[in-house]
């Protein structure tokens, strides 16, 4: 069984477009993530839930609206795509909050916007 | 101001060769953490070892090994007699105990190993 999933995997749109991303964790764990991973590699983390609670946003155009319904779900919206947004999407989860806490990540969302 | 620079942009060794990744980070905490995690060429992010800031002592794992040094602000990586199943990028990070907890990646460094 995966411990994070996301869907889909791949996902080619045109800007204007609205899409969403889902991610699962059968881990147990209390703490989601969203990281967006440019064409350059760099990681940098967008939000980060609580027991459905968001604890981190960080400064994302509010066109991205992450949703929690349960702990073991975060899905992340994006409105009227933008080619800017071309990147690889990473789901994680960790058991608390903390920094502490290791990282379980996704397969990843590869989003081409044309 | 970057809190964690992996100078090192890529890297090619050749098969059975050792090689360092460097790492060296940035914080005025006194409590916080350090990891690396590896990004192989199927995309997906492995951790491979977390260490907390009171915790000096140098970590061995088959033939990987991380090297602490609080004076010198660095967390380097070393890998033994490298494989070419090593090939991979790797990511240095950071969380700060009073900084929102947030984790901080490096840029990471592109290790090419070549058969």
């Amino acid at each position: 069984d995966t411990a994070v999933s996301q869907t889909p995997k791949y996902l080619v749109t045109q800007m204007g477009n609205d899409k969403s991303i889902k991610c699962e964790q059968n881990l147990g764990h209390d703490t989601m993530y969203w990281y967006k991973q440019d064409s350059k590699k760099f990681l940098k983390i967008m939000f980060s839930y609580n027991n459905k609670e968001l604890i981190i946003n960080e400064t994302v155009p509010n066109r991205f609206s992450p949703k929690s319904p349960d702990k073991a779900h975060l899905n992340l919206h994006i409105n009227s795509l933008e080619l800017g947004d071309s990147a690889v999407y990473f789901c994680a989860s960790s058991r608390l909050p903390s920094g502490a806490n290791v990282l379980t990540f996704g397969a990843g969302s590869r989003l081409t916007v044309l | 101001a970057q809190k964690v620079t992996q100078a090192q942009t890529e890297i090619s060794v050749v098969e059975k060769e050792d090689v360092t990744l460097d790492c060296v980070y940035e914080t005025r905490d006194t409590t916080y953490y350090l990891f690396w995690y590896k990004q192989p060429p199927s995309g997906e992010l492995v951790f491979l070892i977390r260490r907390n800031s009171f915790d000096e002592q140098n970590e061995i794992s088959g033939r990987y090994s991380w090297n602490f040094q609080k004076s010198t602000s660095s967390f380097n990586f070393t890998i033994t007699a490298s494989q070419v199943v090593d090939s991979a990028v790797y990511f240095c990070a950071l969380s700060e105990r009073n900084r929102d907890d947030k984790i901080i990646f490096g840029k990471g460094t592109r290790l090419h190993i070549l058969p």
